[in-house]
């Protein structure tokens, strides 16, 4: 299987700061990376697919970049509603993973 | 609207069997590959199985594959999770999710709000 890992697994930031999140996978997936949030209590929530595109109706303060095995998540400016866990995912193989998450909390 | 709502998470002993159900409403149900994910307690999200959309191919996490099975009901929009000699490790809120292909990427991007299974004796 193909294992994802995270970093940092949580964060404290404050409204306005730039966040960025890393995801590396243990081995290359090409194109086969997705972001999701996830807020407690709730659905999750699909940000970005394929490295970088921006699902629709996700706010342009996101973007994710990367390519082979290494993989980032930004936040450009970050708002309160952007509190939550942030997940990345590889559909490389065909049992999917996800990274073990990144918490971002209020500073 | 595009909607999906789980059902059939409860307490249950180790070792005995529950079938979870998602109910689909708002697209064609039977044009999309389906998923199962979990979040344990305290936990991340874990992917647990895959449906294509006729059926036709299945997959899971190493973690339920022998003990669990998914399927679907076309008629009924409706997929299922059926989870058999369950563990304390398969406590979890169970997520259905619906898989859209974008530029060649496959992606969840519909989600239900969960079902929760404790598994507990």
């Amino acid at each position: 299987d193909i294992q994802m890992t995270q970093s940092p697994p949580s964060l404290s930031a404050s409204v306005g700061d730039r966040v960025t999140i890393t995801c590396r996978a243990s081995q290359p997936i090409s194109t086969f990376l997705n972001w999701y949030q996830h807020k407690p209590g709730k659905a999750p929530k699909l940000l970005i697919y394929a490295v970088s595109i921006l699902e629709s109706g996700v706010p342009s303060r996101f973007s994710g970049s990367g390519s082979g095995s290494e993989f980032t998540l930004t936040i450009s400016s970050l708002q309160p509603e952007d509190f939550a866990s942030y997940y990345c995912q590889q559909t490389y193989s065909t049992t999917w993973t996800f990274g073990q998450g990144t918490k971002v909390e209020i500073k | 609207q595009v909607q999906l709502v789980e059902s059939g998470g409860t307490v249950v002993q180790p070792g005995r069997s529950l079938r979870l159900s998602c109910a689909a409403s708002g697209f064609t149900f039977s044009s999309y590959a389906m998923h199962w994910v979990r979040q344990a307690p305290g936990m991340g999200l874990e992917w647990v199985a895959m449906i294509s959309f006729d059926g036709s191919n299945k997959y899971y996490a190493d973690s339920v594959k022998g003990r669990f099975t998914i399927s679907r009901d076309i008629s009924k929009s409706t997929l299922f999770l059926q989870m058999n000699s369950l563990r304390g490790e398969d406590t979890a809120v169970y997520f259905c999710a619906r898989d859209v292909v974008i530029n060649n990427n496959d992606a969840l991007d519909i989600w239900g709000r969960g079902t929760r299974v404790t598994v507990s004796s």
